[in-house]
């Protein structure tokens, strides 16, 4: 299957300070990339959905001005948590959608714990 | 309302034992896919196996199958000959309609525990 990297795998960073986590896509294009967040022992929930050369799409309730998402180019998409917050801490997963409507690859995840 | 059903938060199945993970789904598209994920504890999500909505055979990859009963909008995973290395967490997820978006939404997930 089609692979999709995911930087850093585990980060900690203080209070205030931002952070970046870049969604790659090493075998294909990716015109789609989605940003979920996964709390421990919960599902996944989206939190916004980012198009290529366009402003993402975020779901009812995930700030906008907090999660910056930029999709550069099809293979690179990054997510920027600004000004962190213990509340930050979570597990972030991207996905990318393949050439298929069958497939929908993920990254590793980043671990984000905030201090 | 929720989507996407598993009522299992937890299993226990023994070694080389099948097991059954249960999902059901809700949806007024005529055009859905569903998807299982399994999660093992490093985190990433690794794609199992995928059912189309106008699919007429149950999708199998290997060890897994999924059965597909559309009327009960039930998409149940089925694991064969389950392995110590199938211990993880399952999510069920679903893609509505055909547009470009291609948003999946989970499941709370299932913790299979395979006893030796």
């Amino acid at each position: 299957g089609a692979v999709v990297s995911q930087h850093p795998s585990r980060v900690i960073c203080k209070s205030g300070t931002s952070v970046k986590i870049e969604c790659r896509s090493l075998d294909f294009q990716a015109t789609t990339m989605f940003w979920y967040r996964q709390f421990p022992k919960q599902s996944l929930m989206l939190m916004a959905t980012s198009n290529e050369g366009s402003k993402a799409t975020y779901e009812q309730g995930v700030e906008k001005d907090k999660f910056l998402i930029n999709h550069a180019s099809l293979t690179l998409s990054t997510l920027t948590v600004t000004s962190a917050h213990p509340e930050d801490s979570s597990f972030y997963i991207c996905s990318a959608r393949g050439v298929m409507d069958t497939e929908a690859f993920f990254g590793q995840g980043t671990r984000l714990t905030v201090v | 309302a929720q989507k996407i059903t598993q009522t299992q938060p937890g299993m226990f199945v023994q070694e080389k034992e099948a097991v059954t993970l249960d999902c059901t789904y809700d949806t007024s598209d005529q055009s859905y896919g569903l998807f299982w994920y399994k999660q093992p504890s490093s985190g990433e999500m690794i794609f199992l196996i995928y059912q189309g909505s106008y699919d007429e055979q149950n999708a199998t990859e290997g060890r897994y199958s999924l059965n597909f009963q559309k009327a009960r909008k039930s998409a149940n995973l089925v694991i064969s000959a389950s392995q110590l290395g199938d211990s993880a967490m399952y999510f069920c997820a679903m893609r509505e309609g055909r547009d470009s978006s291609y948003k999946l939404i989970f499941g709370s997930g299932t913790r299979l525990l395979v006893r030796p």
